[in-house]
């Protein structure tokens, strides 16, 4: 168990839905990361906050955001789901932000039918 | 884009050594070397991570080159739970995170 939760484990929606994935850290640590992972694309960062605000931004589209809360807890907003966006999404945090281990949540499963 | 190159695949028998390589001959001075390994139907896990001497761990070993160009995973006795997809990383940008995964090296173990 790597202290990292994420919710809901599996999502079933339809294409122009949006959806919300939860992030709950490790208790103490300050940074939050998200992570898409497709078959044909592998694992790909996609944004990354630190005590609540932007930190790094990767290849996030714009139908999707994201924000982490003053409880530290993150959120992945989905919009204008395609078929395409069906991954696992995976969030990930650290104690800070140099040379930390990335501690990964065992993911949400996204299907977009 | 990730700044390292790993074989696609490799194999090995349980309870042999196993040496993962990796290159990266783009890395900067401050950059670490971090490895991370993903099981079937898992998130991934850290395995170790080092800056420019040999670094060991309950889990590894990484040595790294003295020119830092290439580090190589050493997995001292291979067992089947250790088949999974082995990530050799980089930071990415100019602080030490986030980390870009590549597609990694799959292992198989063989009993």
């Amino acid at each position: 168990d790597s202290g990292v939760t994420q919710t809901p484990k599996h999502l079933i929606t339809a294409t122009g839905q949006r959806v919300t994935l939860r992030c709950s850290p490790r208790s103490g640590d300050l940074s939050v990361y998200w992570y898409q992972q497709s078959l044909d694309q592998g694992l790909q960062f996609l944004i990354q906050y630190y005590n609540g605000e932007e930190r790094a931004k990767g290849n996030i589209l714009e139908r999707f955001s994201a924000q982490q809360f003053p409880d530290l807890h993150s959120e992945l907003n989905l919009s204008s789901l395609e078929l395409g966006d069906s991954a696992l999404y995976f969030c990930a945090s650290s104690l800070g932000t140099a040379n930390e281990k990335l501690f990964f949540g065992s993911g949400t499963q996204l299907s977009v039918l | 884009d990730a700044k390292t190159t790993q074989p696609n695949s490799m194999e090995s028998n349980e309870e042999e050594p196993v040496h993962l390589p990796c290159n990266h001959s783009t890395i900067s001075g401050t950059d670490y070397i971090h490895w991370y390994r993903q099981l079937p139907s898992q998130g991934p896990e850290y395995v170790i991570h080092g800056l420019t001497s040999n670094v060991n761990n309950r889990m590894a070993s990484l040595a790294i080159a003295e020119d830092r160009k290439s580090s190589t995973l050493i997995l001292h006795r291979a067992t089947l739970r250790d088949a999974a997809v082995y990530y050799c990383i980089l930071p990415w940008g100019s602080g030490n995170t986030p980390l870009v995964f590549g597609k990694g090296t799959r292992l198989s173990v063989i009993a």
